[in-house]
C-alpha cells in the first residue's frame, strides 16, 4: 500500500532563517506531488505541484521554492522565512494515468506545523 | 477555471440529527468532485468522490453526497451525526484531465451532545 511521510511534524523558526520541509511517498511510482499551505480560516492554498523529477509549477509568487530531486521526494524550501509563512503545510500525491490523462484523488500526508517567530 | 463554494464556515448539529454540508462548484468541463475530512492537526482524509459514474456517492463513516448538475451542487449528508464526526470538511473540484484540485474554504462541523 501507499504511504506518504512528512517531516518534521512541527517546527518553530525565527524570522529570516532558512526552511526545508521534506515529503516522501512510498508504494507508487511517478506520482504527481503537491505542496499546500493551510492558514487559519483560509482553506488550502496550492503552493507547488510537480508531474515529474525536476518539473515544478508554482502557483503563488512568494519566498518559497520547491524541488523534486527524486521521483518520490518533494522538498519545500525558503532562504529567509517571513512571519506570514506560518501555517500548516501539507504534502499530497496522486496517481497519473499517462494514457488518458486522468488522475486519481489526492492523498495527503500528516502535515507540518510551522511557526515563525 | 474551476471554483468551489462551501456555504457556512461553521455548522452545528445535535448528536443524532441530520448532517448537511453544502458545496457548489463551477467548472468549464465535466468535473471530478471530492469531499475530504480533516481532524485537528492531521492531514486530509478522503470521504468520497464523484467521477462521472453514479450521481449518488456513498463514502466512509456513513456519509454520502449527490451530484446535481442542474444545481452545480455536491452536498454532503449523513442521516445521524455522531460525536466523532466533529471535524472540518472540505469540498474540492478537479476538471477532467487537469492535474490540480481546487478546494473550498472548509466547513467546521460541531456536534452537540
Amino acid at each position: 500500500s501507499q504511504t506518504i511521510h512528512q517531516w518534521p511534524a512541527t517546527l518553530v523558526q525565527p524570522v529570516g532563517s532558512p526552511l526545508s520541509l521534506e515529503c516522501t511517498v512510498e508504494g507508487t511510482s511517478n506520482p504527481n506531488l503537491y505542496w499546500y499551505r493551510q492558514a487559519a480560516g483560509r482553506g488550502l492554498q496550492l503552493l507547488f505541484y510537480s508531474v515529474g523529477i525536476g518539473q515544478i509549477s508554482s502557483e503563488v509568487p512568494q519566498n518559497l521554492s520547491a524541488s523534486r530531486p527524486q521521483d518520490r521526494q518533494f522538498i519545500l524550501s525558503s532562504k529567509k522565512l517571513l512571519l506570514s509563512d506560518s501555517g500548516f503545510y501539507l504534502c499530497a500525491w496522486s496517481v497519473r494515468n499517462l494514457l488518458s490523462g486522468k488522475k486519481s484523488e489526492q492523498f495527503f500526508g500528516p502535515g507540518t506545523r510551522l511557526t515563525v517567530l | 477555471a474551476q471554483s468551489v463554494t462551501q456555504l457556512g464556515s461553521h455548522v452545528s448539529v445535535s448528536e443524532g440529527a441530520l448532517v448537511l454540508l453544502r458545496c457548489n462548484y463551477s467548472s468549464s468541463v465535466p468535473p471530478y468532485l471530492f469531499w475530504y475530512v480533516q481532524y485537528p492537526n492531521q492531514g486530509l482524509q478522503l470521504l468520497l468522490k464523484y467521477t462521472s459514474a453514479a450521481t449518488l456517492v456513498k463514502g466512509i463513516n456513513g456519509f454520502e453526497a449527490e451530484f446535481k448538475k442542474s444545481e452545480t451542487s455536491f452536498h454532503l449528508t449523513k442521516p445521524s451525526a455522531h460525536m466523532s464526526d466533529a471535524a472540518e470538511y472540505f469540498c474540492a473540484v478537479s476538471p477532467w484531465g487537469y492535474q490540480k484540485v481546487t478546494f473550498g474554504t472548509g466547513t467546521k462541523l460541531q456536534v452537540i451532545p
